[in-house]
């Protein structure tokens, strides 16, 4: 299996702030790599798929870089609203696998 | 709109089954595969693998294998998932999600195994 490391695990920012997550894969993943915001308590939310392609109502501080193994999430300016964990997702193999997380709290 | 729901928290004992389901609408069932992701309390997420929703054909990740089962109720757009012979670590929050891609998901369903 794949295995996705993704850093840091925990991100303290201030609104406003511009914050950056890291996701790196075992093994190229040729750019099969979402990004999945979670609130607590609720289902993850698709922010980014095949890493730079911006899900569909989701605002455009929200971006997505990367290729080969390694890939990055970027939120340009921190709102309220982004505080909660993220999850990078890899589907260009089978088993798909997630990273572990990062929390993103309030600074 | 798409909507995934899913059916309500289950409480078990060890041994027991539970089946929970999730019920697509806003868009052509049979289009797009169901996944299912599993996360434990405090954890993060894992994928347990699909069903091809035309065809039925389920595929299971190594780790779901055997007490695990996906199937389908075509005609009412919805995807089951059953679980036998229940263990205290199937203790978790079970999502289902369209397609690999994961663009809609479902609310998660509470199973909590307890003596």
């Amino acid at each position: 299996d794949i295995q996705m490391t993704q850093s840091p695990s925990l991100l303290s920012a201030s609104v406003g702030d511009r914050v950056t997550i890291n996701c790196k894969a075992s093994q190229n993943i040729n750019k099969y790599l979402n990004w999945y915001q979670q609130k607590l308590g609720e289902a993850p939310k698709l922010l980014i798929y095949n890493t730079n392609n911006l899900q569909t109502g989701i605002p455009s501080r929200f971006s997505g870089s990367g290729s080969g193994t390694d890939y990055t999430l970027t939120i340009s300016s921190l709102q309220p609203e982004d505080f909660g964990t993220y999850f990078c997702f890899q589907h260009n193999s089978w088993p798909g696998t997630f990273g572990g997380g990062t929390k993103l709290e309030l600074k | 709109q798409i909507q995934l729901v899913q059916s309500g928290p289950e409480l078990k004992k060890p041994g027991e089954s539970v089946k929970i389901s999730c019920k697509a609408s806003g868009y052509t069932f049979t289009d797009y595969a169901m996944h299912w992701v599993k996360q434990a309390p405090g954890k993060g997420l894992k994928w347990m693998g699909w069903i091809n929703t035309y065809t039925g054909k389920p595929t299971y990740a190594d780790d779901f294998k055997g007490r695990f089962v996906f199937s389908l109720e075509a005609s009412a757009s919805t995807a089951n998932l059953q679980i036998s012979n229940l263990k205290n670590e199937d203790t978790a929050t079970y999502f289902c999600a369209r397609d690999y891609s994961g663009d809609y998901w479902g609310q998660g369903v509470m199973v909590t195994v307890s003596s």
